[in-house]
Parts: structure tokens; C-alpha cells; sequence
């Protein structure tokens, strides 16, 4: 089983519609998560952090499920500018921090 | 966010050539920076993980005589690619990390260098 695991997608979604990516972990030493979006043949760049009370930044909200070991990240009224790959990102509190990429969901946002 | 520079962004060369890669933490002092591989198409591959001071430590499967890591500084950490070969056309993309051992775990990227070689 992998570390990090989320749906690869594609999802394919009309301008204005809400998506929402799941991604779960495997351990439970798990420490910090975060969500990151790499566009194509571009770096990876932090989208924004995700904390079990929640967190919202505009349109994206990302959620933290401890017990469950899931992390979610919700997009409202999608823009065409949203088309990326979005990537799970989990760090594991022992071990030097160690960091772990989830394999990423694409997004294709149309007109 | 941090400010994560790379050089050179893109290189095309010979084969049996040698390529070096350097990432910089502009504004912050890095004591992590990692160093990825991604294919087209293909997710982030993790090739090793350097400490300021100490010895890269390689994941399985990444021969650390191919790919020489050095970070000398809080702020530079160099790839060199030994004798690279067409298979190791790649997308090579560093990241670096602060000094924060609380919270501020998040990694911040370079830009990314396009290998081609011929």
C-alpha cells in the first residue's frame, strides 16, 4: 500500500463547478500535510497548508481527517486557470521530517 | 512563500558529458534540500535528501556515482550529473527547507532544469 494515495484522475469539470480531491495516508505519525499544485512541465508550488480545525483561502478549502487519516481539498466555482495537477503532500514527524509525495490528481477545467 | 532559485533551467548535451545543477535558497537558510526526478507524465521521484555539511543520503535505486550531491552552504546545493547517458533526460527539480523544526515543514521548489541529452 502506498504511503500517500489519491485518485489520479483526470477529472474533467465545466467552468463554476465545485470538485473536491481525497487523499488518504498510511501512517499515523504523519505530522504536517499540505496541498501543492504543479502545472505542466512546471515546479510543484505550495497551495496551502491543512489543518484539522480546517482552512480556507478563497475559493479552496483543504480539511484534515486525523482519526480517518484523509485529507480532502474542495474547489468552488472552478476557474480555467485551475487546470493543474494538485499533489498530496504528507510529513511524517519522525524520522528527519521526512516528506511524501502523493502521486497527484489532474484537473482539466472547461469552458 | 521562499524563494527557490535553479540553474540552468534547461542543458542539452553530449552523451559521456558531465552536467552540474544548482539550487539556491534565496531568501532563507535551507539545512534540507531534496533533489527530484520527474518524467513526462509521471509523479515527483524522490533521488536523495542533503544535509548542510553531510553526506547526501540516496534513495534505493539512485547510484550516488552518477548523481554526485553537495551541499556546502545553508543556501547551495549542487547536483552534478556524472557522464549522463540519454536515459537520463529528465525533468530535475530541488527543494529546499528552513530551519523551522516547528511547523514550516512545507517545501519550497526551484524552478526545475530540463535535461536532454543527445
Amino acid at each position: 500500500r502506498k504511503e500517500v494515495e489519491q485518485d489520479p484522475g483526470p477529472f474533467n469539470v465545466p467552468e463554476g463547478a465545485t470538485v473536491a480531491f481525497n487523499c488518504t495516508y498510511s501512517n499515523s505519525a504523519s505530522q504536517s500535510f499540505f496541498w501543492y499544485r504543479q502545472d505542466c512541465r512546471k515546479e510543484p508550488k505550495l497551495l496551502m497548508s491543512v489543518y484539522s480545525s480546517g482552512n480556507e483561502d478563497g475559493r479552496f478549502t483543504a480539511q484534515l481527517n486525523r482519526a480517518s487519516q484523509y485529507i480532502s481539498l474542495l474547489i468552488r466555482d472552478s476557474k480555467l486557470s485551475d487546470s493543474a495537477t494538485y499533489l498530496c503532500v504528507v510529513i511524517l514527524g519522525t524520522g528527519g521530517f521526512k516528506t511524501i509525495f502523493g502521486a497527484g490528481t489532474r484537473l482539466f477545467v472547461k469552458a | 512563500g521562499a524563494v527557490v532559485s535553479q540553474h540552468p533551467s534547461w542543458v542539452i548535451c553530449k552523451s559521456g558529458t558531465s552536467v552540474k545543477i544548482e539550487c539556491r535558497s534565496l531568501d532563507f537558510q535551507a539545512t534540507t534540500m531534496f533533489w527530484y526526478r520527474q518524467f513526462p507524465k509521471q509523479s515527483l521521484m524522490l533521488m536523495a535528501t542533503s544535509n548542510e555539511g553531510s553526506k547526501a543520503t540516496y534513495e534505493q535505486g539512485v547510484e550516488k556515482d552518477k548523481f554526485l550531491i553537495n551541499h556546502a552552504s545553508l543556501t547551495l546545493s549542487t547536483l552534478t550529473v556524472t557522464s549522463a547517458h540519454p536515459e537520463d533526460s529528465s525533468f530535475y527539480i530541488c527543494s529546499a527547507r528552513g530551519t523551522s523544526s516547528v511547523g514550516g515543514h512545507e517545501q519550497f521548489f526551484g524552478p526545475g532544469t530540463r535535461l536532454t541529452v543527445l
